[in-house]
């Protein structure tokens, strides 16, 4: 079966640190690996995608690379800010399904 | 302009009471989605149409009924409303079957149930 697996937090960073969320997937499939970020009181919001192996997506400074060797989707940024608090999950979609696996979500909290 | 709407934003009721949440977007996509999230962020999915027809229907109690009138509304009826029923219940609606498309939530529903 598909399912997504991400790093507990809550992960807390002072400003201007690297940050790493490790994300790793098992599918039957050749999914889409997305990232979705949700700050406090709002819905979810795309982050980026990767829709096949070695793509990387990359938006607002974080990244991800879609790796299929590893089953892994790590998000990055070299330099977090304040403003980057929130919780980011980690979801793949596989081709012809209309299902969306979630990660369990992952807290930042980025200190000043 | 708001691509998912969800109404209303906030509602606290009774326990056994029943009621309704709305959704509509204005993408035209053709799939539409019902989650709940718990206190510690856990997102389950609950429902999805795709064109007005049911496609997913997880394990959710029979109180919990989705209703598509077209393919731009979901709704979701609850009845008998419990305590653990408390929860963010948010919409989401994505693209047909190609898999690269991303899902676009709404801002949720936060229902407490006293």
């Amino acid at each position: 079966g598909n399912s997504v697996t991400q790093m507990e937090g809550p992960v807390t960073l002072s400003e201007e640190a690297f940050l790493t969320i490790n994300c790793t997937y098992t599918a039957t499939g050749y999914p889409s690996l997305f990232w979705y970020v949700q700050y406090p009181g709002e819905g979810l919001q795309l982050l980026l995608k990767a829709t096949k192996a070695d793509d990387k997506g990359s938006n607002k400074g974080f990244e991800a690379t879609y790796r299929k060797e590893t089953t892994s989707f790590h998000l990055e940024k070299g330099s977090v800010q304040v403003s980057d608090s929130a919780v980011y999950f980690c979801a793949l979609r596989e081709a012809n399904f209309n299902k969306f696996y979630f990660g369990s979500g992952t807290k930042l909290n980025v200190k000043p | 302009d708001t691509a998912v709407s969800q109404t209303p934003k906030y509602l606290v009721t009774q326990m056994g009471n029943d009621k309704s949440i709305k959704c509509e977007q204005n993408l035209g996509h053709d799939t539409m989605y019902w989650y709940k999230q718990d206190s510690k962020k856990f997102l389950k999915i609950m429902f999805s149409y795709n064109n007005k027809e049911l496609i997913i229907n997880e394990t959710v109690p029979n109180r919990f009924s989705p209703k598509s009138p077209d393919k731009a509304h979901l709704n979701l009826h609850i009845n008998s409303l419990e305590l653990g029923d408390s929860a963010v219940y948010f919409c989401a609606s994505s693209r047909g079957l190609a898999g690269g498309h991303e899902q676009f939530f709404g801002p949720g529903t936060r229902l407490t149930v006293l």
